[in-house]
């Protein structure tokens, strides 16, 4: 089956500055690659996603980029706000077989003001 | 739309007694998914369903977990006996499947405390 990780665990960034949170997956079928965050005590909410089809994509702050002979996606968040400070989760999911989101272990970011 | 709705959000209960977690999809969602959270595996997939029918059961942890999807808008996953290793918060999801690449809806989750 599917297989996410992620990396890092942690991130600690100053307000302004950008973070980066990187992801590999294992399954070449896989082809829908979303990203959640999670605030403290809250649900899983998507912020982005992209398709296999795509290589970039970007929405205001918040870019995510996928290369897929490298089985890797990673997320970008550019200048960096107190309220971006949650748990990240990527996710990978395949159009065939199972097809349920595969969720990395997330990274906790923390932006310092 | 209220969104995925899960209740309770929060049980407590005692070690070998029965828990029952519900989950209202999103009105014309036809795939649900119930997924558990914890500090150690995060999140991880327990069981999903297709159209009120059971695909994917191999994230059930033992026995002791079942789930059911009676009709479109309810589904029940139930915990007999719990154990405190269970504890954890559980979230149903839900989605629109046969429209590719379409995301996954959380509810709130119910935070389970067994002790």
């Amino acid at each position: 089956g599917e297989n996410v990780e992620q990396h890092p665990s942690t991130l600690s960034v100053q307000e302004g500055d950008s973070a980066v949170i990187k992801c590999t997956y294992s399954d070449s079928a896989s082809n829908y690659f979303p990203w959640y965050k999670q605030e403290l005590g809250k649900r899983p909410q998507l912020i982005i996603d992209i398709r296999s089809n795509v290589g970039e994509k970007k929405d205001q702050r918040i870019a995510v980029t996928l290369n897929k002979t490298a089985k890797h996606f990673s997320l970008h968040i550019t200048e960096t706000q107190p309220e971006d400070s949650a748990v990240y989760f990527c996710a990978a999911r395949g159009y065939t077989g199972r097809r349920a989101l595969t969720f990395g272990s997330g990274t906790r970011l923390q932006v310092q003001p | 739309d209220a969104g995925v709705i899960q209740s309770p959000r929060h049980e407590v209960t005692e070690m070998g007694q029965e828990v029952t977690l519900r989950c209202k999809p999103i009105s014309g969602h036809n795939s649900l998914f119930w997924y558990r959270q914890t500090m150690m595996r995060g999140l991880e997939l327990l069981i999903y369903f297709n159209n009120n029918v059971p695909i994917d059961d191999s994230g059930m942890p033992e026995d002791r977990f079942s789930a059911k999807m009676p009709n479109a808008s309810f589904s029940t996953l139930k915990i007999q006996p719990s154990e405190p290793r269970d504890s954890a918060v559980y979230f149903c999801a839900s989605r629109t499947q046969g429209v590719p690449n379409t995301e996954a809806f959380f509810g709130q989750g119910t935070r389970l405390t067994v002790v």
